[in-house]
C-alpha cells in the first residue's frame, strides 16, 4: 500500500478563493481524520469519519470549512471562502480502529500533509 | 480541557548522548499515550504506543514510559544519532487524540 495520499502537497491561493484538499486513506481503514497544524496551536483534530460517515466535527473552526467522504477511498476538506488565518499544514490520517479503554488501538497513519498559504 | 505540554520546546545535544523528552498531561482518564516523530515538511511517524495498563514500551534505542498518577510520560533515546533529529510529539489518547506542542530535537554530529 502506498500509505495515505494527499493532494496537493502545496497550495497558494488568494483570500476569498475556494480551496479543496484531497485525501486517499489506506485501503481497509474504516476511520479517516483531518488535522490542522500551526505553530501557534499545534496539531488539532478537525473532523473524523467512520465508514464514510462524519462522527465528530466539533473541531471544524467555522462554517467556511466542510468535509466530505463520498466513498471509502476518498475524502475532501473544503474551505470557502479562504482567509489568511487558514494558512497551515493540513494532515489526513487513517486507522482501522479508535482508541478503546484498556485495549489500545491500531495506530493512525498520517499522510505527508498539504501546506496551504492564503495570501 | 485536556492539555498536553512538552518541555523543552527545543533541545540540542551532541551525538552519542542519551536524552529524555518530557510530556505532561492534565486528564487522568487516559486510554493510551503515543509518541510520534515528525520530520520537516513531512507527516507523522508513530514510534511507540503505551496502553493505559502498561508502564513502558521499548523499540530499539527508544523507551517510553507512562505514569498516569503524575500525568507524565517520557521518551528516552539512547546513544543519539544525527538521524534522530526531528520534532517529537506526544499524543494523549482517550475518546479523542490530543497532541502536544512538540520538542524539536537536534543531534549535533
Amino acid at each position: 500500500d502506498a500509505g495515505v495520499i494527499q493532494s496537493p502537497r502545496h497550495e497558494v491561493t488568494e483570500m476569498g478563493q475556494e480551496v479543496t484538499l484531497r485525501c486517499k486513506p489506506i485501503s481497509g481503514h474504516d476511520y479517516l481524520f483531518w488535522y490542522r497544524q500551526t505553530m501557534m496551536r499545534g496539531l488539532e483534530l478537525l473532523i473524523y469519519f467512520n465508514n464514510n460517515v462524519p462522527i465528530d466535527d466539533s473541531g471544524m473552526p467555522e462554517d467556511r470549512f466542510s468535509a466530505k467522504m463520498p466513498n471509502a477511498s476518498f475524502s475532501t476538506l473544503k474551505i470557502q471562502p479562504s482567509e489568511p488565518r487558514d494558512s497551515a499544514v493540513y494532515f489526513c490520517a487513517s486507522s482501522s480502529s479508535l482508541p478503546l479503554m484498556g485495549q489500545g488501538y491500531n495506530e493512525q497513519f498520517f499522510g505527508p500533509g498539504t501546506r496551504l498559504t492564503v495570501l | 480541557k485536556q492539555e498536553v505540554t512538552q518541555i523543552p520546546a527545543a533541545l540540542s545535544v551532541p551525538e552519542g548522548e542519551n536524552l529524555v523528552l518530557n510530556c505532561s498531561f492534565t486528564d487522568s482518564a487516559i486510554y493510551n499515550l503515543q509518541w510520534f516523530r515528525q520530520d520537516p515538511g513531512k507527516g507523522l511517524t508513530s514510534l511507540l504506543l503505551i496502553q493505559s495498563s502498561q508502564r513502558e514500551q521499548t523499540s530499539g534505542r527508544l523507551n517510553a514510559s507512562l505514569d498516569k498518577s503524575s500525568g507524565r510520560s517520557t521518551l528516552y533515546i539512547a546513544a543519539s544519532q544525527p538521524g534522530d533529529s526531528a520534532t517529537y510529539l506526544c499524543v494523549f489518547g482517550n475518546e479523542k487524540l490530543t497532541f502536544g506542542t512538540g520538542t524539536r530535537l537536534t543531534i549535533i554530529p
